[in-house]
This record gives C-alpha cells, structure tokens and sequence, in this order.
C-alpha cells in the first residue's frame, strides 16, 4: 500500500462543474501539499496544508489530521484546470528537510 | 529571480552512455531535492541536500548514479552507463532552510535511453 493514495485517478468534467479529488496518507507528516502538473512535466505548488482550509480563487484545499485525509475542490472548472493533480506530504524526518512523498496524481480533464 | 532552472530539458542517449544533469536552484533556498519520475506516476525522492551536504539518499539512487552541490548552489545528477530503464524525466526542486515551506520545482530533464 503507498504512503499517498489519490482518487480518482481519472476525471472528466464539463466546463463550469464542481471537483473535488481525495488525498488519504498513511503516515506522520508535517504538511501536506497540493500540486499541479501540465504537460510537459513543469510542477507548480497550488497549496500547503497542517491543518484546516486554505482558498486561493477557485480552488480550495481541506485537510483533516485525525482522519489523514485531505481534498482539493475546484469551483466553477475551466478547460485550463486540465492538469495532473498531484498530493505529496513532508515531514517525516528533520533530517530530510522537506522531502516530498508523491501520491500517483489525478489527471482532470475539463471540457468545453 | 528565474526560479528553478534545469539542463538540459531534453537528452537522448544511447544504451552505456553516461549523462549529467544541472540544477539551478532558487539563490536563497540552501535545501535542494532530486526526484524522478516515469510516465504515469508520481515522482519519487532520490536525494536531498543542504547546502553542499549530502543528507540522505533514496535506495534507489544506484552505484550508477551520483549527484553533488559541491559550492551549495547549483548540482549536477550523473547517471553512468546508462541502462533503458532509467528513461524518466528527473526534477529538481529547492526551498528555503526553515522547514514547512514551498517547495519550488524546475522544469524537469527528460531522459530517453535508447
């Protein structure tokens, strides 16, 4: 079983519609992150999470601790969220800094 | 500030060649990460420096592969004698000392063994 499972893997929504990809680790963190990945590999961080809610425009990112859970909800989806969603979460030991552990990603895609 | 940046952005070897990669890093961030990553997966951690220290290094990082920061800015990965296998693109990310924060990712290098 991988420390970071996603679902789904696979999303096809119409331009307009709700999104919510689920993220669900296994082990102790310090933060959890949120991140996007167009073609041709570029990553952006989208968000980073210990706890709560965080909204930047039409994206949303929740995360539960006891549950160690955590969904990324995008609002009014456009074509151009057509990405890979990746979740990846930090902390496991001060020695490694901030070394990511990648859960496999989402790839969304929105159509017109 | 340009971000991340990495070379090259593509290379195309043959089987038993050897191939390095340059990261540049963000000036400030002295914590530096190589990950690879094949189609269809997430990426996977291969190494972890701070400044020009080598702190951890993931099983998966071969004899055939080593990466250095000798000034703690920018570092190379080498893959020596170069198997089909390790076709993946390889990323690079930095971020600042104090833990908890973003992480910043280049453009990654694209490997194709042939």
């Amino acid at each position: 079983k991988n420390e970071v499972e996603q679902s789904p893997q696979n999303l096809t929504a119409q331009e307009g519609e709700f999104i919510t990809i689920n993220c669900s680790y296994s082990v102790g963190i310090s933060a959890l992150h949120w991140l996007q990945q167009h073609p041709g590999g570029g990553i952006v961080s989208l968000f980073m999470l210990s706890s709560g809610k965080k909204k930047h425009g039409r994206l949303i990112a929740t995360i539960n601790i006891q549950e160690k859970h955590s969904s990324l909800h995008i609002t009014a989806s456009h074509p151009r969220d057509s990405a890979v969603y990746i979740c990846a979460v930090s902390g496991g030991k001060k020695s490694s800094g901030d070394k990511l552990t990648f859960g496999t990603g989402t790839r969304l895609a929105v159509r017109p | 500030d340009t971000g991340v940046s990495q070379n090259p952005r593509h290379k195309i070897t043959k089987r038993g060649q050897n191939v390095t990669f340059r990261c540049d890093p963000i000036s400030e961030h002295n914590r530096l990460y190589w990950y690879r990553q094949t189609l269809g997966q997430g990426p996977e951690f291969l190494t972890y420096f701070q400044n020009e220290a080598q702190l951890e290094k993931s099983r998966l990082l071969s004899d055939r592969f080593s990466a250095e920061r000798p000034k703690g800015s920018f570092s190379t990965l080498e893959i020596q004698r170069t198997e089909q296998g390790d076709s993946a693109m390889y990323l690079c990310a930095s971020s600042p000392s104090s833990s908890g924060n973003t992480i910043y990712f280049g453009e990654g290098s694209w490997l194709t063994v042939v």
